[in-house]
């Protein structure tokens, strides 16, 4: 298996709900970064939480972190359907910098 | 907001073709990326780029495959002779250092 990766790879919910998303990583990381990307569109940055940090928050974004589980989440909360999207986890572990990115949930919220 | 802008926003070629890709990255980032996206699959990192020079490659980055920063804005890529596997959106990226990377809205290339 990769680093970097999701679970599930793909959620439906019904606008107001939340919706987690997992993902798992092999190797030391400095920080991890959560992208959203629209269907066939660029990725956009939503959250950075770095390697000595357990839990950041943005807006209706929680990022959680656990390096002894190799693990994040990201909860969005009372999603809408403006949030349905790709959502991809990336590791950096450090030298210049690469991202490694998981292979991405995708989402989808209801009206 | 500065932002990473890149052009052109499609491109379709002929196996074979070379093809440039360019990308601005924001002015006061120092680090440079490409990566590629094949249609439906995970983003792959392909290159870095520090200091006027290449500092880490992957295994995708082949002799066909070269980078340049010609000017203090521009941050190219260059597909020489390019196949049907490059068929892919290529993004570039760049940040002042360890920290949030920046992503440009992508270059869909498409090799027939």
């Amino acid at each position: 298996s990769q680093q970097g990766e999701e679970d599930p790879q793909a959620l439906s919910i019904q606008e107001g709900e939340n919706a987690t998303m997992n993902c798992s990583y092999k190797t030391s990381i400095n920080n991890l970064q959560w992208y959203r990307q629209n269907s066939g569109r660029g990725l956009v940055h939503l959250i950075l939480i770095r390697s000595n940090e357990r839990e950041k928050h943005s807006g209706r974004l929680r990022v959680t972190l656990d390096t002894s589980k190799k693990s994040s989440s990201l909860l969005i909360t009372a999603s809408r359907a403006a949030d349905t999207a790709s959502y991809f986890c990336a590791t950096d572990t450090g030298g210049y910098n690469k991202l490694i990115f998981g292979a991405g949930t995708r989402l989808a919220v209801h009206p | 907001e500065p932002e990473v802008t890149q052009t052109p926003s499609h491109q379709v070629t002929q196996m074979g073709q070379e093809v440039i890709l360019r990308c601005v990255p924001i002015s006061n980032h120092l680090y440079f990326y490409w990566y590629r996206q094949i249609l439906g699959q995970k983003v792959e990192f392909l290159v870095s780029f520090y200091n006027n020079e290449i500092s880490e490659k992957s295994e995708i980055f082949d002799d066909q495959f070269s980078v340049e920063r010609p000017d203090g804005s521009n941050f190219t890529l260059k597909i020489r002779s390019t196949k049907l596997e490059d068929s892919a959106m290529y993004f570039c990226a760049s940040t002042t250092g360890a920290e949030t990377q920046y992503f440009g809205p992508g270059t869909r290339l498409l090799v027939l």
